[in-house]
């Protein structure tokens, strides 16, 4: 049972290069969601999809865009981009069902530098 | 002011010690999440809350919805437990998004 698994790990791209983190998880959720964790910031979520066809902006959405491929792949990508990306990003995912508590799991993270 | 705040912020204890973690937050949730995060590593879920205690091994949570605060207790300290922990808090109506709190960095010493 692999869980959330987030391609590639790690990633250095040139300014104005772009490129697509790719999320998958195997536990048959409905929801999932981009986060980047920066020094001194905490986890800041950029885009979810609450369940299957849907996507929202979170609170750092720019620069980013989404695709809820299908329910289990939850794609990130940056168009072009700029040293502010540098950071960890984590994939996560839930089965969140109003008004009841729920797990979240996450996947490794990748690890992109912008230079 | 952050919805969700930790402290401490650094944490340096000996192996054996009792260790406490605590964390705040400012809005009506449904559940609070305790996040570990080895260097480098991913985040594994700890705890989920929604009242009252957990405990598992060595780790034990607590959570106090009226004070909206929440403890996690290490017993017996070990070197392995080095790491970052988080809180999180997730709003009833929230999408299953999660506000995270800044993350306590513990070193544990032999």
């Amino acid at each position: 049972n692999a869980g959330v698994t987030q391609t590639p790990k790690f990633q250095v791209l040139k300014t104005g290069q772009s490129m697509t983190l790719q999320c998958a998880q195997d536990m048959n959720h409905n929801s999932m969601y981009w986060y980047r964790q920066d020094p001194g910031m905490g986890l800041r979520l950029i885009y979810y999809s609450a369940s299957e066809g849907t996507t929202d902006k979170g609170e750092v959405p720019n620069g980013y865009n989404v695709s809820r491929l299908n329910k289990r792949e939850f794609s990130l990508r940056l168009e072009s981009a700029a040293p502010s990306q540098t950071s960890v990003y984590f994939c996560a995912s839930s089965e969140w069902s109003y008004p009841f508590p729920f797990e979240a799991f996450f996947g490794q993270g990748t690890r992109l530098t912008v230079v | 002011k952050n919805e969700v705040e930790q402290s401490p912020q650094n944490l340096t204890a000996q192996e054996g010690e009792f260790i406490t973690i605590n964390c705040s937050y400012s809005v009506g949730i449904s559940a609070l999440h305790w996040l570990q995060q080895h260097p480098g590593g991913g985040i594994v879920s700890l705890f989920m809350l929604s009242s009252g205690k957990k405990k598992h091994g060595r780790l034990i949570a607590t959570i106090n919805i009226q004070e909206k605060h929440s403890s996690l207790h290490i017993t017996a300290s070990h070197p392995r437990d080095s790491a970052v922990y988080i809180c999180a808090v997730a709003g009833g109506t929230s999408y299953g998004k999660l506000t995270f709190g800044q993350g306590t960095i513990l070193t544990v010493h032999p």
